[in-house]
């Protein structure tokens, strides 16, 4: 059975740092990875899909990359903001119909960022 | 803008009475789901639906049922609602791959 594990549970930086949140999957054989962000409660938003043929998506300050091999993901955060303070999500899918298209999520990690 | 409209931002319901949660999405979606979200838990998937009058259980069923008449719309019911179904429940709505996920805002449901 699919896991997916986010760590740290919580992370606080100051304005203006780089950082990295982590995702880790069991079962390498996935068909995508989403990173979602969600704000206090709010749905989700999501940020970047990445396709299990690709290495990486960019969207702005925000970069995901995927190796499937090893079964992790990282989603950098370039030059942080008071504004990017949310819970970031990241999840996996099987397949693309029925069940295998479901998205299996971790529990996420919150992020502070300090003025 | 694109949407995934949720009826109620939140309710209060008392054990026992039976609980409509409305889903509306304009992106012409064919898949929609509902979750429930709770702390320490995360996002647990109750029953999702892949096309009109489809409708396959999630990991927690238990409790609910579910309803999809049109395809813009997905309706979760609580035949009788339980103080254990207390919770944040998310409607989301994607195209096949999981293209274009977007969530709803949510409905906090409080059964007293």
């Amino acid at each position: 059975k699919q896991e997916v594990t986010q760590i740290p549970a919580a992370l606080s930086v100051p304005e203006g740092e780089n950082l990295v949140l982590n995702c880790s999957f069991t079962d390498s054989a996935i068909y995508n990875l989403q990173w979602f962000r969600q704000d206090p409660g709010k749905g989700l938003t999501s940020l970047l899909l990445i396709q299990s043929s690709q290495r990486e998506q960019t969207s702005g300050r925000l970069n995901a990359s995927l190796d499937k091999s090893s079964g992790r993901s990282t989603l950098y955060i370039a030059a942080s903001q008071p504004g990017d303070s949310a819970t970031y999500l990241c999840a996996v899918s099987r397949g693309i119909g029925g069940s295998q298209g479901n998205l299996i999520f971790g529990k996420g990690t919150k992020l502070s960022v300090k003025p | 803008d694109v949407k995934v409209t949720q009826s109620s931002r939140y309710l209060v319901k008392r054990t026992g009475e039976k609980v409509f949660l409305e889903c509306v999405q304009d992106m012409d979606h064919e898949n929609m789901f509902w979750y429930r979200q709770d702390p320490g838990l995360g996002l647990r998937l109750i029953y999702f639906s892949y096309d009109v009058k489809m409708k396959e259980k999630g990991d927690i069923p238990e409790g609910y049922s579910v309803s999809r008449e049109k395809k813009e719309r997905f309706s979760l019911i609580l035949e009788s609602a339980s103080t254990n179904q207390t919770s944040m429940y998310l409607c989301a709505s994607s195209f096949v791959g999981n293209y274009g996920y977007t969530f709803g805002s949510g409905t906090r449901l409080t059964v007293v």
